[in-house]
Order: structure tokens, then sequence, then C-alpha cells
């Protein structure tokens, strides 16, 4: 069964340092997505890219953040210089376009970030 | 922006036992979604069901989209049940609720 990937599972950081998080999504879909959970917290929207432009985003989503889609399959949430507060599981997720319309979000397995 | 409330924050049950999570939002959409958080932090897909009624074994799931509200039912529930549940619904992206946590005792 097709899945989203991403790497890395796990990444400790300094404060100021950039991170880049990585995604492999599902290769025939449309839709892709970033979302972030904090420890203890709900899962919150950061963004979402279609037809190679962000198509909506959160205010979380700042000038510190940028999403880019490098080749075919690749998807990566870049954060410029992290904070403290940064610190999170990101999730990648994907969907196809179901009768006019995002269908389905397929998550991938999450990237934690700690920020020291 | 739309609104998803989830209930019972906690509940703590008896291996065995059946439980109902529910799930209301504020707006018509064209998505909604069940997911279950393990231990570990991953999102595990349980139900794509915007409308209607879908079942999975021990689990079943309606959504009453006229009435905005989606059910989540756990049958004879085991400690591997445990977990936070989470509702989250949409268009274009998925607003998440704040989740029930499910302990299963043994």
């Amino acid at each position: 069964e097709p899945e989203v990937t991403q790497t890395p599972s796990h990444q400790v950081t300094q404060m100021g340092q950039e991170v880049i998080l990585r995604c492999v999504p599902i290769s025939n879909h449309l839709y892709f997505y970033w979302y972030r959970q904090i420890l203890g917290q709900k899962v919150e929207f950061l963004v979402s890219f279609y037809n190679n432009e962000i198509s909506e985003k959160s205010e979380i989503f700042d000038d510190q953040f940028s999403v880019e889609r490098p080749d075919g399959s690749n998807f990566t949430l870049k954060i410029r210089s992290t904070k403290l507060e940064d610190s999170a599981m990101y999730f990648c997720a994907s969907s196809g376009r179901v009768r006019g319309h995002t269908g389905e979000l397929f998550f991938g397995e999450g990237s934690r970030l700690t920020v020291l | 922006g739309i609104q998803v409330e989830q209930s019972p924050p906690d509940l703590i049950l008896q291996e065995g036992a059946n439980s109902t999570l529910r799930c209301n939002f504020s707006d018509s959409v064209n998505n909604l979604q069940w997911f279950h958080q393990n231990p570990w932090g991953q999102l595990i897909n349980l139900f794509y069901i915007p409308s209607g009624t879908k079942q999975n074994g021990r689990l079943s799931a309606t959504t009453v989209a006229t009435e905005r509200y989606s059910l989540l039912y756990i049958s004879s529930s085991q400690t591997t049940d445990s977990g936070v549940y989470f509702c989250a619904v949409g268009d274009q992206k998925l607003v998440f609720g704040q989740g029930t946590r499910l302990t299963i005792n043994p």
C-alpha cells in the first residue's frame, strides 16, 4: 500500500540553526501539507501546497518557514532559524482529488524536532 | 474558521468494554477522518467518513453530515486501543479536534 514517508524521524538541533524536514508524498497525489503537534497539544495545520505553490497557510507559518517541491517526488519544510518553541512533531500529508475537492489525507509517521 | 469539538476529553475503561467517541463540527465539510495516535506519536488512519457508516473489525464510525457530528464506536476494547483519538474535518485542509484520550485497563 502506498505511503507517505518522512525523514528524519528525529532531529536534535541548536537554537538558531536551519532545519530541513523531508517528505515523499504518495506518487499520484496532488495536494501536500505540513502539520505540527507540540507535545500534549492538538495537531495544527501549517501549510498546504498545490500546483507548485502555497494554496493556504496558517498564522503559525511565518517568514521563518518555507516549503518547496524541488523535484517530482520530494516535499520539504525548511525552518530558517529555529526557536525553542519550534520543538514539535511535524507531519507531512498528501491527498488526491475526489469530485473536485481534496480526498482523504494520508499522513507520514512524523519527524520529531527537538530544539535545544 | 471551522470549530471541532470532541467528547469526552478523557475516557477510562476496563478491557472488554464498549465505547463511543463523539465529534461535533461547526460547518458542512467534504472531508472527515478519524485517527488513532499511538504511543510513538504516529497518526494511524482509522476512517475516511464524510458521511454514512463504515466498519473495520471492532471499530465502526458514523457521520451524520446534516447534523454535523460523527461517532466512533470501539467494541470489546483491548489495552492496545489505548491512546488519543482525533477527529479532523475540512475541505482543502483538515482541522483537528483536541482529541479523546482513551485508557483501557486490563
